[in-house]
């Protein structure tokens, strides 16, 4: 059973940083593209970012560009998620998807989400 | 960038009855549209995918068409489980985009 845990988040002061991890089982990691989605309080989705299964490519939403970055560790079936200078605006529910093939942009597992609070 | 948009916000369907949703794109998509369903407190499911096919373990009753710029999704006999949100999502031009939802509620 293909399971996606995420942790990590917290309430944060604006201009802080946060690190979000996913812990991944039942499939093979390393052999998925791996995507980070996010959903503000009762509203809708978001794309934020995604690495490739070797972590070589990376790619980011333009809201978030130059301030996150994304990476895994296949050693240890994880992926991660480092925030920095953080907004009121990325207040939201983080969630790790697994995609569906390659890097088809479809996303076919989630994890439950962690919340990220940016407030002071 | 692709702006999509889904029609109704909100469709109120008695069950056992069909429903109907609609997403458009602002421009072509080809078939590279997906569908997710989330219920209240759940990470969203994927149900379809590629327009047309469904995803691994998504009853018959949901079926997917359309492509371009027009997209439907429709739930044939709506069961009690069905009441939820509904997103399209393109990927076929940068950045992956999804509507903004059409809640499915009980009429």
């Amino acid at each position: 059973e293909v399971q996606l845990v995420e942790s990590g988040g917290v309430v944060v002061q604006p201009g802080g940083s946060l690190r979000l991890s996913c812990a991944a089982s039942g499939f093979t990691f390393d052999d998925y593209t791996m995507h980070w989605v996010r959903q503000a309080p009762g509203k809708g989705l978001e794309w934020v970012s995604l690495i490739s299964w070797d972590g070589v490519s990376t790619y980011y939403a333009d809201s978030v560009k130059g301030r996150f970055t994304i990476s895994r560790d296949n050693s240890k079936n994880s992926l991660y998620l480092q925030m920095n200078s953080l907004r009121t605006e990325d207040t939201a529910l983080y969630y790790c998807a697994k995609d569906l093939v390659g890097a088809s942009y479809y996303f076919d597992y989630w994890g439950q989400g962690t919340l990220v609070t940016v407030s002071s | 960038e692709i702006v999509m948009t889904q029609s109704p916000a909100t469709l109120s369907v008695s069950p056992g009855e069909r429903a109907t949703l609609s997403c458009r794109a602002s421009q072509s998509v080809s078939s590279n549209l997906a569908w997710y369903q989330q219920k209240p407190g759940q990470a969203p499911r994927l149900l379809i995918y590629s327009a047309s096919t469904r995803a691994t373990g998504i009853p018959a009753r949901f079926s997917g068409s359309g492509s371009g710029t027009e997209f439907t999704l429709t739930i044939s006999s709506l069961q009690s489980e069905d009441f939820a949100i509904y997103y399209c999502q393109q990927y076929n031009n940068w950045p992956p985009r999804f509507g903004q939802g059409t809640k499915l509620e009980i009429k």
